[in-house]
């Protein structure tokens, strides 16, 4: 699987949209990119993935550059709630072994 | 629809002693994993497992641990003499693994291992 680059830390305005990006330049045609985040020691949520296109649901936009090196988060309108650690996985379909980075703390404030 | 559930949430051993962890994947999932996370560290992938059938353990230590996915009933992590290295969150994962398209892992609140 690719490797991953995050920030480690980022603060956001509660309210304020969250744009969390990742870095995948190695990234092969039949990788997906992933995002998962872990709030306090809580189970990994899964909150999005994607392939060539950008990707939205209820919980975050994925957006994917066009050559695929990288890719964003986007949270809309952060609440204190999503404070956590946000993980970015590149995993191609078959595999089942996801590799948890660092990943980014995000610090969501009043 | 209820999610992966794992039990118990937290767990007490002394050294020595074994350990039973349990996990239910969530409905219509016959797919389960298991990671590891260390404290102050990622998750570390262990093994993954269908109904009756372990796919790949390269992630499990070669001694005192082993896991299982019976026909009926949850997956089982055991790890046998538990020594103070073992405390950890052990967190459990399945999925519908759908052929030909890409299979999320859905994860559960995980089992906290204490080993005194």
């Amino acid at each position: 699987d690719a490797k991953t680059t995050q920030p480690p830390s980022m603060d956001c305005a509660e309210g304020r949209a969250a744009n969390l990006p990742c870095n995948h330049s190695t990234i092969s045609g039949n990788e997906y990119v992933y995002w998962y985040r872990q709030i306090h020691s809580q189970g990994p949520q899964y909150i999005i993935h994607g392939l060539k296109n950008n990707e939205t649901n209820e919980m975050a936009s994925l957006i994917i550059t066009e050559d695929r090196k990288s890719s964003t988060l986007i949270l809309p309108h952060a609440t204190l709630r999503d404070t956590a650690v946000y993980y970015c996985i590149v995993t191609w379909a078959g595999s089942y072994q996801l590799t948890f980075g660092k990943g980014t703390k995000l610090s969501v404030i009043p | 629809n209820a999610g992966v559930m794992q039990n118990p949430r937290h767990l007490v051993r002394r050294r020595g002693q074994e350990a039973r962890l349990r996990c239910s994947p969530m409905k219509g999932h016959s797919h389960v994993y298991w990671y590891r996370q260390l404290p102050e560290e990622g998750l570390k992938f262990m093994v993954y497992l269908q109904k009756e059938n372990i796919i790949d353990e390269s992630g499990m230590p070669k001694e005192r641990f082993s896991a299982e996915f019976p026909k009926e009933g949850p997956s089982i992590l055991r790890i046998q003499q538990v020594v103070r290295g073992d405390s950890a969150a052990y967190f459990c994962a399945s999925s519908p693994r759908s052929s030909g398209q890409t299979d999320t892992q859905y994860f559960g609140p995980g089992t906290r291992l204490t080993v005194l």
